[in-house]
């Protein structure tokens, strides 16, 4: 079956930097490539998602890229802000609506 | 809409006793999913729905757990008997097709057996 991992675990950065999280898969029949924000104590919520039929996608200062021969998959937010601060999870799916497996997640604080 | 709506946001029952947990996918979503959330072992999938149908429950843990969905507004989650190792946060979602919105999740159920 699929298998996510995802990095750092933790990422502390400075308000107004950049934050990288990066992920791999196994299941090359994967496709869909969502990415979840989780505030804490919160329901984790869909921020960004791509597909394997493209290479990058961007919604204001969030992008995602992914590199399928590698099975590779990253987010990047710029600017970052304190409101960022929250857990993020990479997933893994064949489709958009098939069983999305989850990456261990990455808790990101951001200091103002 | 409502959103995806569970219930109850919080249990506390003694180990043992039988757990039930509730979820109202949004309306016209098509696919259900069970998750269960731990610090040890994340996010991970128990069982899933399409067209109220069970698809997959590898990730079903245990006898001692089940689900059902009677009809495309309802699904539970039960626990029986409950056991200490089952406190987590258990999340519904939902998801409609492949319109490519991904899941919606709820605002999940709490549970502590203690």
């Amino acid at each position: 079956g699929e298998n996510v991992e995802q990095h750092p675990s933790t990422l502390s950065v400075q308000e107004g930097d950049s934050a990288v999280i990066k992920c791999t898969y196994s299941d090359s029949a994967s496709n869909y490539f969502p990415w979840y924000k989780q505030e804490l104590g919160k329901r984790p919520q869909l921020i960004i998602d791509i597909r394997s039929n493209v290479g990058e996608k961007k919604d204001q200062r969030i992008a995602v890229t992914l590199n399928k021969t590698a099975k590779h998959f990253s987010l990047h937010i710029t600017e970052t802000q304190p409101e960022d601060s929250a857990v993020y999870f990479c997933a893994a799916s064949e489709t958009s609506y098939d069983k999305v497996i989850f990456g261990p997640g990455t808790s990101l604080s951001v200091i103002p | 809409d409502a959103g995806v709506i569970q219930s109850p946001r919080h249990e506390v029952t003694e180990m043992g006793q039988e757990v039930t947990l509730r979820c109202k996918p949004i309306s016209g979503h098509n696919s259900l999913f069970w998750y269960r959330q731990t610090m040890m072992r994340g996010l991970e999938l128990l069982i899933y729905f399409n067209n109220n149908v069970p698809i997959d429950d590898s990730g079903m843990p245990e006898d001692r757990f089940s689900a059902k969905m009677p009809n495309a507004s309802f699904s539970t989650l039960k626990i029986q008997p409950s056991e200490p190792r089952d406190s987590a946060v258990y999340f519904c979602a939902s998801s409609l097709g492949d319109r490519g919105q991904g899941y919606t999740f709820g605002s999940g159920t709490r549970l502590t057996v203690v």
